[in-house]
C-alpha cells in the first residue's frame, strides 16, 4: 500500500458526460501527479500540482482539468467524455518541489469506461 | 519513431535467470525513472536515475546519459518479478515520456 488513495475505483459513464476523479496523497507529500494509461497510447503524464499550484503540464486535453485543494487532495475533472477517454487514471504523489525527478508513489488507479 | 524505446517488448525466462531490460531514448534528458506495473495494475517506482548505477535488493539500474541508454537488471529472478517494466525519461522540467513497457514472465 503506497498510502495514496484514489476514488472511485471504477466508473462507467456515457459519452458527453462529466466525471471527477479524486486523489489523496501520502501524508506529508506536497506534489500530486495525474497519469492516463490507455491500451493504445500506454502511460501518459497529464499534469502535476505542487502545494496547490500547477507545476508541470503534460498531454492533458483541454476537456480535462485538475486542481489541488488546501488540504492537498486533488481532483481530475474530465468533461465531454469520448469513447477514447476510457482508460486507467493514476494519481501519484511525492514529497516536495523536486518535480518530475522525485520518487513518486502511485495510487491504485481509477478505471474509467465511457460507453 | 518513439522517443523512448524499450527492448525486448516481451521476455520469458526461467526462475533464477539474470534478466536485462533495455531503454534507449533519442532526446536529451535530465533523469530517468524505472517503474514496475504488477499484473493487477498497480505501479511501483523502482529507481530514479540521473547518472551511474543504483541497486536495490536484486534489482540494479544503470544509465549512460551520453549513449542515451539505460538498463534494468534483475538477478536471481523469481516468478514474483513477473510484471511490466516501464522506463520514463524526463526532459527539462515539464516533459515526461514513457516507453511502451517490457512484459516479463518468470516461470518456476
Amino acid at each position: 500500500d503506497s498510502g495514496v488513495t484514489q476514488t472511485p475505483k471504477h466508473l462507467i459513464t456515457a459519452t458527453g458526460q462529466r466525471v471527477t476523479l479524486r486523489c489523496s496523497p501520502r501524508s506529508g507529500d506536497l506534489s500530486v501527479y495525474w497519469y492516463q494509461q490507455s491500451l493504445d497510447q500506454g502511460l501518459q503524464f497529464l499534469i502535476q500540482y505542487y502545494n496547490g499550484e500547477e507545476r508541470a503540464k503534460g498531454n492533458i486535453l483541454e476537456r480535462f482539468s485538475a486542481q489541488q485543494f488546501p488540504d492537498l487532495h486533488s481532483e481530475l475533472n474530465l468533461s465531454s467524455l469520448e469513447l477514447g477517454d476510457s482508460a486507467l487514471y493514476f494519481c501519484a504523489s511525492s514529497v516536495g518541489a523536486g518535480g518530475l525527478q522525485e520518487t513518486q508513489y502511485f495510487g491504485p488507479g481509477t478505471r474509467l469506461l465511457v460507453l | 519513431k518513439n522517443e523512448v524505446e524499450q527492448s525486448p517488448q516481451n521476455l520469458t525466462a526461467q526462475e533464477g535467470e539474470f534478466i536485462t531490460i533495455n531503454c534507449s531514448y533519442s532526446v536529451g534528458i535530465s533523469a530517468l525513472h524505472w517503474l514496475q506495473q504488477h499484473p493487477g495494475g498497480g505501479i511501483v517506482s523502482l529507481f530514479m536515475l540521473s547518472s551511474g548505477k543504483k541497486k536495490h535488493g536484486r534489482l540494479i539500474a544503470t544509465i549512460n546519459i551520453q549513449e542515451k541508454h539505460s538498463s534494468l537488471h534483475i538477478t536471481a529472478s523469481h516468478p514474483r518479478d513477473s510484471a511490466v517494466y516501464i522506463c520514463a525519461v524526463i526532459q527539462g522540467a515539464q516533459k515526461l515520456v514513457f516507453g511502451q513497457g517490457t512484459r516479463l514472465t518468470i516461470n518456476p
